[in-house]
């Protein structure tokens, strides 16, 4: 199986400030996903990304508020910029290892937006 | 438009009790279906993953099974222990292209 480290797994930020998550496959990945859970909902999917080429967007999600960077196989960062307090959401990456559908998931990073 | 409801919400069991756990789709057309296991700080764990021709999946005292017609997957938990409280999703793919439809998931507590 895929091992994902995902940091930071919490933080605390300010309205109007941005914050990077990070993630780390050990191991070559096709495609990594990024997912947002807010508070008592369901996944959300927020892009696709992919080694190579600019990130594929979910309706209601824009590059410009979630920026997101693929510079290799095995990394990624999801960027949540001018942060407001609806922001405070769970986020996820996931990986599709050995792409056979079956998804691989980082801990998660906490995220609350004061 | 694709939706996918788990029920219940929550579920509290003592230990030991055999569970099972629902999760019901509105569109038959599939790709697969996974079940997957939320702990507090640790992400998503997936527990077993169903493809569209298959009618269950096992994996020791975890067994799913999938009836397309009738839009409907159950996750069976046998002999169920205090470590397997968790929030358990279920999620399905309408083709090979990854787009996850979720559940909001069945919050589990088991009681020792």
């Amino acid at each position: 199986s895929a091992v994902i480290s995902q940091k930071p797994s919490r933080d605390i930020c300010q309205r109007g400030t941005s914050l990077t998550i990070q993630c780390q496959v050990d191991s070559q990945v096709t495609m990594m996903f990024w997912y947002r859970q807010q508070p008592g909902q369901s996944l959300t999917l927020i892009a696709t990304a992919n080694q190579g080429s600019e990130a594929t967007y979910e309706s209601g999600f824009v590059i410009d508020k979630f920026p997101i960077s693929r510079p290799n196989l095995t990394f990624s960062t999801l960027t949540v910029s001018n942060m407001s307090p609806e922001d405070s959401s769970i986020y996820l990456c996931s990986v599709d290892w050995q792409g056979g559908g079956k998804l691989f998931f980082g801990s998660g990073t906490q995220l609350s937006v004061l | 438009k694709q939706e996918v409801t788990q029920i219940p919400a929550a579920l509290s069991v003592p230990e030991g009790e055999n569970l099972v756990l629902n999760c019901s789709f509105t569109d038959s057309a599939i790709y697969n279906l996974q079940w997957f296991r939320q702990d507090p700080g640790k992400g998503l764990t997936s527990l077993l993953l169903i493809q569209s021709s298959q009618r269950e999946q096992t994996s020791g005292r975890l067994n799913a099974s999938l009836d397309k017609s009738s839009g409907r997957s159950t996750l069976y938990i046998a002999a169920s222990q205090p470590g397997d409280s968790a929030t358990y999703l279920c999620a399905v793919t309408r083709d090979s292209n990854y787009q996850l439809i979720w559940g909001a998931g069945t919050k589990l507590i088991i009681k020792p």
